[in-house]
């Protein structure tokens, strides 16, 4: 019930193109989906994040689709450029409100690998 | 602003052999401090979470453990390295806000010969 599905583990998008990544999860009380951004040899770099109180989020060419009744949300990047080529992590967590014993506690996809093309 | 380091960078140890890698946080104070391992550029995985100085979590027993002797210092180790702890280890913060926001430090890359 702890597990986040990530998909799809890669893909190819040419530049200029909108990039699609989805994530589904099971335990419903997750309530913080935050998508992560790393480069080969780097931490993960925090994206964009979104609370369950809200279908979209947008900064910049990053939106976030949320989709509660499904159990799933997505990454949209528009616009996708080389420097976008990446691996993706989508993850899960309680917050850190649920009766003080999930401390934020991330659960993380598997990642997919996004290679934009010029 | 918060940075977090992690060092050594990169590390090749013999299998048997000890292990201590550590991460420190400036410009905040408690920090919940992460403990997570990568293996093969994919997937992280909790290993140890902690909420305070001497607190720690456990979320996959193994042949690691941490310590946390200073409120914002994380120390991973092991008396005795396998091959399997390969990986890369990352260390992560939060600051306590509602949505609970984490940020990684730069990663350790452990290669057990």
């Amino acid at each position: 019930q702890q597990q986040v599905k990530q998909s799809p583990q890669s893909l190819i998008v040419q530049k200029g193109g909108i990039s699609i990544i989805n994530c589904a999860y099971e335990n419903t009380a997750f309530d913080y989906f935050p998508w992560y951004q790393q480069f080969p040899g780097k931490g993960p770099a925090l994206l964009i994040a979104i609370r369950p109180d809200v279908s979209e989020k947008k900064e910049g060419r990053f939106t976030i689709s949320f989709n509660k009744s499904a159990k799933q949300f997505s990454l949209h990047i528009m616009d996708s450029q080389p420097g976008d080529s990446a691996t993706y992590f989508c993850a899960a967590s309680l917050g850190l409100n649920a009766g003080g014993t999930s401390y934020g506690k991330l659960t993380f996809g598997q990642g997919t690998i996004l290679t934009v093309h010029p | 602003s918060q940075t977090i380091h992690q060092w050594p960078a990169t590390l090749v140890q013999p299998v048997g052999s000890p292990l201590s890698l550590e991460c420190t946080v400036e410009g905040t104070s408690n920090p919940n401090l992460y403990w997570y391992r990568q293996a093969a550029g994919r997937g992280l995985q909790l290993l140890f979470y902690s909420v305070g100085i001497g607190q720690i979590s456990s979320e996959v027993p193994q042949n690691l453990s941490a310590s946390r002797p200073q409120d914002r210092q994380f120390i991973l180790s092991s008396k005795k390295l396998l091959l399997s702890d390969s990986g890369f280890y990352l260390c992560a913060w939060s600051g306590g806000t509602p949505m609970g926001e984490q940020y990684f430090g730069p990663g350790t890359r452990l290669t057990v010969t």
